[in-house]
This record gives structure tokens, sequence and C-alpha cells, in this order.
């Protein structure tokens, strides 16, 4: 079946500007992550939905950053007043109820110039 | 503080030679343990997990990792690498049940020489 996709597979913004990220789960998983990767880093969580709910917003850097999950399914991650500091890849992975093996999409490129 | 130590940023090896990646974790409590693998220009994918039970856990592409809890380790091995496992490695763990997030290494980048 599909994988986790995730749209804009990069995005090129400016400093300053608003971005949203989407992510479209494998069909009937119920929990969602988001992870940012660095250059050179591994990933960073971010973000887990289990649901609509957010279930651990830690890793989040700033209140900058928010994610919404209204109906259970799709993601998007949203950036405001982007910083250069952002610039990263943006995963997403789902899991399914009860599993605790994520699967991962192939990430979103945000570059902030 | 809750961290994976991943020991090999590069390697490079030639083909049927012994592989073995380190990484060790710092963790309160239960653990799952995981190898992700990203192929260049894929996504990040399982090679393999550990949640309880027998230490050494195989995967896929002859892949096998072991759990040494008393050395807070899970090394990844491999007795003969291939072309085609040329990748970058992660280590990441979280603490299962609603302890979900997972914690990664910084990744080993492996290079197999033909």
């Amino acid at each position: 079946g599909a994988g986790v996709s995730q749209t804009p597979s990069n995005k090129v913004t400016e400093k300053g500007k608003y971005v949203e990220l989407r992510c479209d789960p494998i069909s009937g998983h119920t929990a969602l992550y988001w992870y940012r990767q660095s250059l050179g880093q591994g990933p960073e969580f971010l973000i887990y939905f289990q649901g609509t709910g957010a279930a651990d917003d830690s890793g989040l850097p700033n209140d900058r950053f928010f994610a919404v999950r209204p109906e259970g399914s799709v993601s998007t991650l949203k950036i405001q007043r982007t910083e250069r500091g952002d610039s990263a890849v943006y995963l997403c992975a789902s899991s399914p109820q009860g599993g605790d093996t994520q699967y991962f999409g192939p990430g979103t490129r945000l570059t902030v110039l | 503080a809750q961290s994976v130590s991943q020991h090999n940023h590069h390697v490079i090896l030639s083909e049927a030679a012994s592989l073995e990646l380190g990484c060790n974790y710092s963790y309160g409590g239960t653990v799952n343990l995981f190898w992700y693998v990203q192929y260049p220009g894929q996504h990040l994918q399982l090679l393999l997990k550990y949640f309880s039970g027998d230490p050494l856990v195989k995967g896929i592409k002859g892949f096998e990792a072991e759990f040494i809890k008393s050395k807070f380790s899970f090394n990844l091995r491999k007795p003969s690498v291939q072309w085609s496992d040329t990748a970058e490695y992660f280590c990441a763990v979280n603490g299962g049940g609603n302890n979900r997030k997972l914690i990664w290494g910084l990744g080993t980048s492996l290079a197999v020489n033909p």
C-alpha cells in the first residue's frame, strides 16, 4: 500500500515568512510524528499525535512552531516568522494502533533564505 | 539526559568485509532500540528493532544487532557487506508504551567499495 507522503518535497522561503508542511500518514495509522533533521545530524523529535490530539509536543523549539491533525489523519506543521536556523529536512512518520515501529516519509526540505 | 551515541561517523569498507557499527544509549527505564537505514535518495526505513526477549535480533538484508543491557549498547553487525549497503545508518531509542518519541544518534555514513 501507499506509504507516508509529504508535500511539498522542497520549500524555499524568505526569512520572516510563514510556511505549512503537510503529511499524509499510512491509511489507518493512528499515531503521527514530526521530526526535523539538520545537515550532519540525526532526526530531532518535534511532536507526536495520537489521533487528533498532541500526545507529546515537548520537542517543538518555540511558539513559532505549531502542528495540527484535525481529523486524525493528515497533519500540517506550521512555522511562523521563519528564521534561517529553521532550514532542515522535516520528516513525518506514522505508526499503527499499538505499534512501536515508525514508518517514515521522504521529508520536506525547507530552506529559509 | 536521554541520548544516543554512535561511535563511528564515517566508515569505508571493501565488499565482503565484516561490519560492526557501535551504538550506546543513555535512557532511564525500559527501552526499545532501533536501527534505521537511509539509502542514497531514499527515506528512512527500519533495519531491525529490539523490544524484549532474545537480545540478538535479526533484521533485513542480513543485518543483526545485539542488545547488551549491562553496556547500554546495541551494536549493528553484518558478516559480509555489499556495495548496495552503502547508506547512512541511524541508531534510535524510545521507552515504548506512551514514550514514543525517538531519540537518535548522529548517524554513521557507510561507503562500501566494490
